[in-house]
């Protein structure tokens, strides 16, 4: 499985939009791209998933560039609801096992 | 999706018990895992939870500290057995179809 590497934590204001970038540079050619977000005392919540290019959702928007060595996590217009851990996760074909990296803390203020 | 409940939601045990924690899925799925989680930090997998056969566990974990089974597609145990305070910690559940899991809100359990 692609080990992904990702910043410890970032800071933001309500209404901004926060972009985090995950690096997965070992990706395999069937793997897809998994964004997972966590509150506490609650378990991760599933957020998008992507291959290639964009995808959008009424939560995010996740950019994987054609070589698929990166991707970015888009949060358009944080709230202080939206500080939480997310985890970005590469999911194998060959498999479902899901490996957690850090993560990354997002701290919306206000 | 699926909506994934744990019971009990914690425990405080004392050091040379065993606790098993119960997972239930709303719906049938494919796959079951069984995660740690210590406060502030990441999670790790300890376990694939297999139907009708023994758990794939993951490096560092083994069968007789965390015994599981997994009887039917919706239905899954961990038991944490001869605790010790090191195995203070939360522990979750999740299930899912494909590259989407669903994970339950965890156990947290302490052993004095």
């Amino acid at each position: 499985l692609a080990k992904t590497t990702q910043p410890i934590s970032m800071d933001s204001y309500e209404g901004q939009e926060v972009n985090i970038t995950c690096s997965h540079n070992n990706i395999a050619t069937n793997d897809y791209i998994t964004w997972y977000q966590q509150f506490p005392s609650q378990g991760p919540r599933f957020i998008i998933q992507g291959y290639k290019t964009k995808v959008t959702n009424e939560v995010a928007s996740l950019f994987i560039p054609a070589d698929r060595k990166s991707s970015t996590l888009s949060l358009p217009r944080v709230s202080l609801s939206d500080t939480a851990v997310y985890y970005c996760l590469i999911f194998g074909a060959g498999g479902f096992k899901t490996i957690f990296g850090a993560g990354t803390r997002l701290f919306v203020k206000a | 999706s699926a909506v994934i409940s744990q019971k009990p939601s914690r425990d405080i045990c004392q050091r040379g018990t065993s606790l098993t924690i119960q997972c239930q899925v709303d719906s049938q799925v494919t796959m079951m895992f069984w995660y740690r989680q210590q406060p502030g930090q990441s999670l790790t997998l300890i376990a694939t939870a297999n139907q009708g056969s023994e758990a794939t566990y993951e490096s560092g974990f083994v069968i007789d500290k965390f015994p599981i089974s997994r009887p039917n597609l919706t239905f899954s145990t961990l038991t944490v057995s001869n605790m010790s305070p090191e195995d203070s910690s939360i522990y979750l559940c999740s299930a899912g179809t494909g590259n989407e899991q669903y994970f339950g809100p965890g156990t947290r359990l302490t052993v004095t």
